[in-house]
């Protein structure tokens, strides 16, 4: 079974910036799994950051970026700010026809 | 404004069934491809399986975990989106989101998951 990796948690201090990273537990992420970005804070549901691996979507600042980096997808963060720190998750669209996300990171701002 | 509102979650034993709604509005429902996330107390985000359109026979797909035991189906005439959930296992306990499976924007262009309903809690314990 296909699994998608993130790293569970990552650091970053405030005005700094940070890569996250999504790949797959067999093979290389490619732009056809058309991978996708969400943020999620505590108790609220998940918010559209990028789909389609670099298309911010509507509203999101330009703080936050997508981008392929070697064989996996990745989101880099800007100017980290306090608010930034939340759960972030990826999600690939498999040959298969399903959707897989990947177990979320962490994100601290200190 | 894309309104998705999810009802019949609660508490059920193992073994047990529940037959999850979700009322969609503010968007065109019927040709829409429909999908159910879920999100277990303290964990990450899990796909668990989409409905196409009518007009694709409303062919399902599912995740590994839920296949054979869960079934999607929709009811266009009410808007409504349902998720009959059956041999419920503890491991089910989560709460469920309705969604819009993805926007095909262009032949390269897929926005997944733009909207989300608050959720529907469905706990599974004896």
């Amino acid at each position: 079974q296909t699994v998608v990796t993130q790293e569970p948690s990552f650091s970053v201090s405030p005005g700094g910036t940070v890569t996250l990273t999504c790949g797959l537990s067999s093979g290389s992420v490619s732009t056809s799994h058309f991978p996708s970005w969400y943020q999620q804070t505590p108790g609220q549901t998940p918010r559209t950051l990028i789909y389609s691996t670099t298309i911010r979507s509507s509203g999101v600042s330009d703080r936050f970026s997508g981008s392929m980096l070697g064989n996996k997808a990745a989101l880099t963060i800007t100017g980290a700010q306090a608010d930034d720190e939340c759960d972030y998750y990826c999600v690939i669209y498999l040959s298969s026809g399903i959707w897989v996300f990947g177990g979320g990171t962490k994100l601290t701002v200190l | 404004e894309v309104q998705l509102v999810e009802s019949g979650g609660g508490l059920v034993y193992p073994g047990g069934s529940l037959r999850l709604s979700c009322a969609a509005s503010g968007f065109t429902f019927t040709p829409a491809w429909m999908a159910w996330v879920r999100q277990a107390p303290g964990k990450g985000l899990e796909w668990v399986g989409r409905i196409r359109s009518s007009a694709e026979a409303g062919a399902t797909d599912y995740a590994a975990p839920v296949k054979g035991r869960f079934t999607i189906s929709r009811d266009d005439s009410k808007n409504t989106l349902y998720l009959q959930m059956n041999s419920l296992k503890i491991e089910d306990s989560a709460l469920y989101y309705c969604t819009i499976d993805h926007y095909r924007i262009t032949t390269t262009v897929v926005k997944p998951f733009e909207s989300w309903g608050q959720g529907t809690l469905v706990t599974v314990s004896s």
